[in-house]
């Protein structure tokens, strides 16, 4: 079973940067076919993939948000660090990290799923 | 505005079957695997469906999903009031090269 553990700050201001940290047991990184992703969800709104990388270390970032986001992960810790720079009031969102699995078939393409989530961390980002 | 379409509502009765219909593009639904979320109030999502049509394990067999061409939709046989939820289906992009999700979509249970 997987349990996380999610720590950061629930509140930023305009411009500061986010560092949030999940702490994971469960699984272990890296192992093939698996990986960790950061999705949000704004108030009221839907669910948005940040990025997530997988076992090769491959990382995969959210093309809207250019080279504001980055995904570090520490096997030795089980810890996943999401950082996002230059925060914006339209950043306000919960912020989950996720295990993920991802294969690629070359008759069904590929599948990337999150089977288990962390229970959010509700970041407000206000002067 | 979301790459996936779903629409922002659906409702039933208890013990009806009610769709969930997402619709994506060649980039995403038409050339990768569907999942689906089930996010109860105040809760973090679960994965409720995934590889378009494989349910994990301990997801009631009432939950179905299928895809033809750019589009997807979840089934739900046998409406319970617990299944009261928002629903998301997700695909990867090839185009934006990364993970997608619907708009959500608010089941009411009547």
């Amino acid at each position: 079973q997987i349990t996380w553990k999610e720590s950061g700050p629930t509140l930023v201001k305009p411009t500061e940067t986010l560092t949030l940290t999940c702490t994971f047991s469960g699984f272990s990184l890296p192992t093939i076919g698996m990986g960790v992703g950061w999705i949000r969800q704004p108030p009221g709104k839907a669910l948005e993939c940040l990025g997530f990388f997988y076992w090769d270390d491959n990382k995969h970032y959210r093309t809207s948000l250019g080279s504001r986001v980055t995904i570090t992960e520490d096997s030795s810790k089980n810890q996943v660090v999401l950082t996002m720079t230059n925060m914006d009031p339209v950043d306000t969102a919960t912020y989950y990290c996720a295990h993920s699995i991802v294969y690629d078939s070359d008759w069904y393409g590929r599948t990337v799923s999150f089977d288990s989530w962390g229970q959010g961390t509700v970041v407000t980002v206000s002067s | 505005q979301s790459v996936l379409t779903q629409p922002p509502s659906a409702s039933g009765t208890p013990g009806q079957r009610v769709t969930v219909s997402c619709s994506g593009s060649t980039f995403n639904i038409g050339s990768n695997t569907v999942n689906w979320y089930q996010q109860l109030p105040g809760t973090a999502p679960k994965l409720l469906i995934y590889s378009t049509d494989l349910r994990p394990s301990g997801v009631p067999d009432r939950f179905s999903a299928s895809k033809s061409g750019t589009s997807a939709s979840l089934a739900i046989s046998g409406l319970h009031s617990e299944d009261e939820a928002d629903y998301y289906c997700s695909a990867w992009d090839n185009s934006l090269n990364g993970q997608v999700f619907g708009g959500g979509t608010k089941l009411t249970v009547l």
